[in-house]
């Protein structure tokens, strides 16, 4: 069973457009969440994450939404670049447990 | 180094060899994690260490998969008899942390991992 499911699968986007890719939990005992970007042939890198005791975190086109009550986050990335062209991977981990159960990826495509 | 280096980058074995994959973390990081990322889907957790403590061994997929930290900082991951449905990037990720860190998060670098084609 996925322990976090992820949506869409792949996404194209138009140059200076906003990227949207979503994210639903179960567990509520999850409460550390990161999304991964990843390039092809390279390890996923951090790019982002939330606590669940804030609603919004924002690092500079890169923004994650949290809805506490539905399980949902999302990621969201303003004026999108050809560069952001990459696979974004939503994660999510337990207190003080160190494995982290990861979506199955959305393949973002900037078009310029 | 000044990144996670894994190695062999490509490993093509033939089914019912015995490979080993070998990842070098950042020096000084307490924590390592072996994840296995099949063709277009997000990795999957198999095992983590602390220090040379193999503490959870929960996701390795069989006794066929065996991983090992002897010093505490480079790690093996072996599998035997290898099968088709091994196939797969295998993902080594380490943190400086035990646990949590003052964030709360524990921040995972990744190395660009080891493609296993079994044929």
């Amino acid at each position: 069973q996925q322990q976090v499911k992820q949506s869409p699968q792949s996404l194209i986007v138009q140059k200076g457009g906003i990227s949207i890719i979503n994210c639903a939990y179960e567990n509520t005992a999850f409460d550390y969440f990161p999304w991964y970007q990843q390039f092809p042939g390279k390890g996923p890198a951090l790019l982002i994450a939330i606590r669940p005791d804030v609603s919004e975190k924002k690092e500079g086109r890169f923004t994650i939404s949290f809805n506490k009550s539905a399980k949902q986050f999302s990621l969201h990335i303003m004026d999108s670049q050809p560069g952001d062209s990459a696979t974004y991977f939503c994660a999510a981990s337990k207190y003080n447990f160190n494995k982290f159960y990861f979506g199955s990826g959305t393949k973002l495509n900037v078009k310029p | 180094g000044a990144g996670v280096s894994q190695s062999p980058r490509y490993k093509v074995a033939k089914r019912g060899q015995d490979v080993a994959l070998r990842c070098d973390p950042i020096s000084g990081h307490v924590s390592l994690f072996w994840y296995q990322q099949a063709l277009g889907q997000g990795p999957e957790f198999l095992t983590y260490f602390q220090n040379e403590a193999q503490l959870d061994k929960s996701g390795l997929p069989s006794d066929r998969f065996f991983a090992e930290r002897p010093e505490g900082s480079v790690s093996t991951l072996k599998i035997q008899r290898t099968q088709q449905e091994d196939s797969a990037v295998y993902l080594c990720a380490s943190s400086p942390n035990r646990d949590r860190g003052p964030s709360g998060a524990n921040v995972l670098t990744f190395g660009a991992g080891s493609r296993l084609t079994v044929l």
